[in-house]
């Protein structure tokens, strides 16, 4: 099983900060199979990257998605309010599909 | 536009079967893989397992044999069902075209 380590597990920022989160890999995977999600409370995983750096549709331009072999990062550039969330990567290359542990963004 | 809708019991005993059905509008469920997820209270996401367009399934060995998925091309919509559940299975559950589209969930409650 592939296992993905997200860091950090919390991050404190203000809005209009960037915010940078990691996604370790413990194999090489290809990236056109690792996304990132947004959840909020009581909501079901938004998806904002697929293939590592495409945005979902609706997704705007100040989320991106980097990275390849087992390092992959997704970068807010610059925070909004809405964007206070919890963060999940996932790989989809292998099964079984797997998810890193969440990274919550916390207001500061 | 996709939409996939969870549904089925909210409350299920120990030791008994869950089973749900999400129902998919704005596409045919012959055209793609379906999963389901789900997620314990206050945890991250698990993988449960994948349907194909033509029926054939791959499980998550951690659940150890007990999850059937099924699709009913008629209805448009495709199944889980988990036997033997236990308090740990409660969860949200979600069924989802991975990654693109997902349900909103359901919450399901395993009671002793």
């Amino acid at each position: 099983e592939i296992v993905l380590t997200q860091s950090p597990g919390t991050l404190s920022l203000s809005p209009g900060d960037r915010a940078t989160v990691s996604c370790r890999v413990s194999q090489t995977v290809n990236p056109s199979f690792v996304a990132w999600y947004q959840q909020k409370p009581g909501q079901a995983p938004r998806l904002l990257m697929y293939g590592t750096s495409t945005r979902a549709t609706g997704i705007p331009d100040r989320f991106s998605g980097s990275g390849s072999g087992t390092d992959f990062t997704l970068t807010i550039s610059r925070l909004e309010p809405e964007d206070f969330a919890v963060y999940y990567c996932q790989q989809y290359a292998r099964s079984p599909i797997t998810f890193g542990q969440g990274t919550r963004l916390d207001v500061k | 536009q996709m939409q996939l809708q969870e549904s089925g019991p909210g409350l299920v005993r120990a030791s008994e079967t869950l089973s749900l059905t999400c129902i998919v509008s704005g596409d045919s469920v012959t055209n793609y893989h379906w999963s389901w997820f789900r997620q314990p209270p206050g945890k991250g996401l698990e993988w449960l397992g994948f349907i194909s367009y033509s029926g054939g399934t791959n499980y998550n060995p951690s659940l150890k044999g007990r999850v059937t998925m099924s699709l009913d091309t008629s209805q448009n919509q495709f199944s889980l069902k988990m036997d033997s559940v236990a308090a740990t299975d409660t969860a949200m559950y979600y069924c989802a075209r991975n990654p693109y589209d997902w349900g909103q969930g359901t919450l399901v409650i395993v009671s002793s």
